[in-house]
């Protein structure tokens, strides 16, 4: 049972680049959800998905694009990085709702 | 826009001791309430998940309880244990709007063996 995966666990990237996150789950959860945790900010929520082809923006969704082409796969792109965007990167899945999520092991994104 | 605050923001206690973690939003109007735990540089792990219409779960030693109407949660860990050390985060399902969790900023647990 492999849960969610997300890769890279690390990355560095320079000002300007564009990078994909990747998130894979294997329990076939209808939504996904991306998130970012920042020092004084704590987690806050990117984009999220219902279903395959349906996203929706979350709270500070500027700056990214996601696509949910399988159920099982939500990347997150950053189309041109920036120094802003260094943040750790969760991915999350829940099977329906009023279930609770579950969160994969995240993503260190840094961006010089 | 839904707030959710934790304190303590951090907490230092021996071992053995029960303790309660306090967790509160400013909009009533949730679908459910849930508690993780975060131990540093791995992700989040789910510990308790409380639908608006209950009043609280239990999971071992741990024990949350959810007062929606007064915007409260609390989580209680019985009989502490150094491997308890993790911060803890509380995160509300917000009824309409975006889907997704809003979380507290979380508290940071030492547990002194």
């Amino acid at each position: 049972d492999a849960g969610i995966t997300q890769s890279p666990r690390y990355k560095i990237t320079e000002t300007g680049r564009q990078v994909t996150l990747m998130c894979h789950q294997t329990w076939s959860h209808s939504y996904m959800f991306w998130y970012r945790q920042d020092l004084g900010h704590g987690l806050r929520l990117i984009y999220y998905s219902a279903a395959a082809d349906i996203t929706d923006k979350g709270e500070v969704p500027d700056g990214y694009v996601v696509s949910r082409s399988k159920t099982e796969n939500f990347p997150l792109t950053l189309e041109s990085a920036t120094r802003s965007q260094t943040s750790v990167y969760f991915c999350a899945s829940r099977y329906k709702t009023g279930d609770e999520q579950y969160f994969g092991p995240g993503t260190r994104l840094t961006v010089t | 826009k839904q707030e959710v605050t934790q304190i303590p923001a951090a907490l230092s206690v021996p071992e053995g001791e029960n303790l309660v973690l306090n967790c509160s939003f400013t909009d009533s109007a949730i679908y459910n309430l849930q508690w993780f735990r975060q131990d540093p540089g791995k992700g989040l792990t789910s510990l308790l998940l409380i639908q608006s219409s209950q009043r609280e779960q239990t999971s071992g030693r741990l024990n949350a309880s959810l007062d929606k109407s007064s915007g409260r949660s609390t989580l209680y860990i019985a009989a502490s244990q150094p491997g308890d050390s993790a911060t803890y985060l509380c995160a509300v399902r917000v009824e309409g709007g975006a889907d997704g969790l809003t979380f507290g900023k979380g508290t940071h647990l030492i547990i002194q063996p």
